[in-house]
């Protein structure tokens, strides 16, 4: 079974821009959440999808965005970058709707913001 | 809202020494899930080992075990005969329901 599935691993984005991260569940995990790792903060909870609805929030501005489609793929938006955007970014997912249990971390996306 | 506190930014152990990472978490719940997780350097976090809140027992999983204290709401990771490969950031996580919350980590340096 392939794990969980990040695009893309590293890129580097300039401020003001906005960028798209991608994030491929485990097969039949319904649910994924975003976190946001930066050496100072340790993992920040962004939101977490299931069955194609936000079910949960973080305390993130609404610069951060995303959505879930109906295969569980999900995708996390950032826009107008800022420097204090940069950091690693990890999607993790879980199989079931009452979720007590183990999450499945993807390798994280790299953001630079310069 | 659920907070969790990893006092310990840094520990060190020396190698098939014990060491304990402490986790002290906030929360009006009785019903809830404890876990920790590891994150090598390859930055991959990967589950440790799990605490149901409603169980007594302290889980045990291999050379890591647990010292859950429900009342003081402290939930300490103990990693006995330490290996090399334990040298990673542990992070201390509460979960209820869905949402799950984690500790700023601690990060483990093994010596030889």
């Amino acid at each position: 079974k392939a794990g969980v599935t990040q695009t893309p691993r590293y890129l580097i984005k300039t401020r003001g821009q906005q960028v798209t991260l991608s994030c491929s569940p485990i097969s039949g995990h319904r649910s994924v959440s975003w976190y946001q790792q930066t050496p100072g903060q340790g993992l920040q909870f962004l939101f977490e999808y299931f069955s194609e609805t936000q079910r949960n929030k973080g305390n993130f501005p609404g610069r951060f965005s995303g959505r879930q489609f109906s295969n569980s793929r999900s995708e996390m938006n950032v826009s107008t970058l800022e420097l204090g955007d940069s950091a690693l970014y990890l999607c993790a997912s879980t199989p079931g709707d009452r979720n007590t249990g183990e999450l499945f971390f993807g390798e994280g996306s790299r953001l630079t913001v310069l | 809202a659920q907070t969790v506190t990893q006092s310990q930014p840094e520990m060190s152990v020396q190698e098939a020494e014990t060491v304990t990472l402490s986790c002290t978490y906030d929360t009006s719940e009785s019903d809830y899930y404890l876990f920790w997780y590891k994150q090598p350097p390859s930055r991959q976090m990967i589950l440790v080992i799990r605490q149901e809140a409603y169980k007594q027992q302290n889980a045990t999983e291999n050379r890591f075990s647990v010292n859950f204290q429900k009342a003081a709401k402290s939930f300490s990771l103990k990693i006995s005969d330490s290996q090399l490969g334990d040298a990673a950031m542990y992070f201390c996580a509460y979960q209820l329901n869905n949402d799950m919350r984690f500790g700023a980590g601690t990060r483990l340096t093994v010596k030889p």
